[in-house]
């Protein structure tokens, strides 16, 4: 059964700091993995999505690795300002199933003091 | 694009009642999810229909829960009778499923339900 997990589970950095999320996934058989973020009280937004034969995408001030192999992926954001304080999930879609099934690890949440 | 809506964004009510929460995918889309939100258990997947078929309820937690799908612009989950361990935020996700496949899933702002 695939499980999801991410580390740390809280952080908090002052504004202007690189930052790195880590998200781990116990079964390397991935269609692809994506990252969202989500707001207090709104949904989840979609930042970036690696195929699973993708080492990385990149979209502004993020990027976003995949090591399928070790069943990890990270979340790099450079320049860290306020307005990217939220939580940040990944999520796993996986091969064995024959449709969409998608995985969520438990989120970080992220504050940028100012 | 107005995105996915869900109805109502917030529901308080007493326990036993029934709660009926509704969808409006994108336009376009093919798959709708639903999903539950709790701080214990995360973000689980309860249901899944693909062209308005469901494919996977195995994440439905029990038979007081259904959801259908009329149509391609709509969908409600419905819980009868409601228990207080039924609270959480419900969300609604469409995506586009074809092409490529990796299209990524669109989330509604979600409907924060209270049992008391």
């Amino acid at each position: 059964k695939q499980e999801v997990t991410q580390i740390p589970a809280a952080l908090s950095v002052p504004e202007g700091e690189n930052l790195v999320l880590n998200c781990s996934f116990t079964d390397s058989a991935i269609y692809n993995l994506q990252w969202f973020r989500q707001d207090p009280g709104k949904g989840l937004t979609s930042l970036l999505l690696i195929q699973s034969s993708q080492r990385e995408q990149t979209s502004g001030r993020l990027n976003a690795s995949l090591d399928k192999s070790s069943g990890r992926s990270t979340l790099y954001i450079a320049a860290s300002q306020p307005g990217d304080s939220a939580t940040y999930l990944c999520a796993v879609r996986t091969l064995k199933t024959s449709y969409d099934k998608v995985i969520f690890g438990p989120g970080t949440s992220l504050s940028v003091i100012p | 694009d107005a995105g996915v809506i869900q109805s109502p964004r917030h529901e308080v009510t007493e326990m036993g009642q029934e709660v009926t929460l509704r969808c409006k995918p994108i336009s376009g889309h093919n798959s709708l999810f639903w999903y539950r939100q709790t701080m214990m258990r995360g973000l689980e997947l309860l249901i899944y229909f693909n062209n308005n078929v469901p494919i996977d309820d195995s994440g439905m937690p029990e038979d007081r829960f259904s959801a259908k799908m009329p149509n391609a612009s709509f969908s409600t989950l419905k819980i009868q009778p409601s228990e207080p361990r039924d609270s959480a935020v419900y969300f609604c996700a469409s995506r586009y499923r074809g092409g490529a496949g990796n299209q990524p899933q669109h989330f509604g702002d979600g409907t924060r339900l209270s049992i008391l």
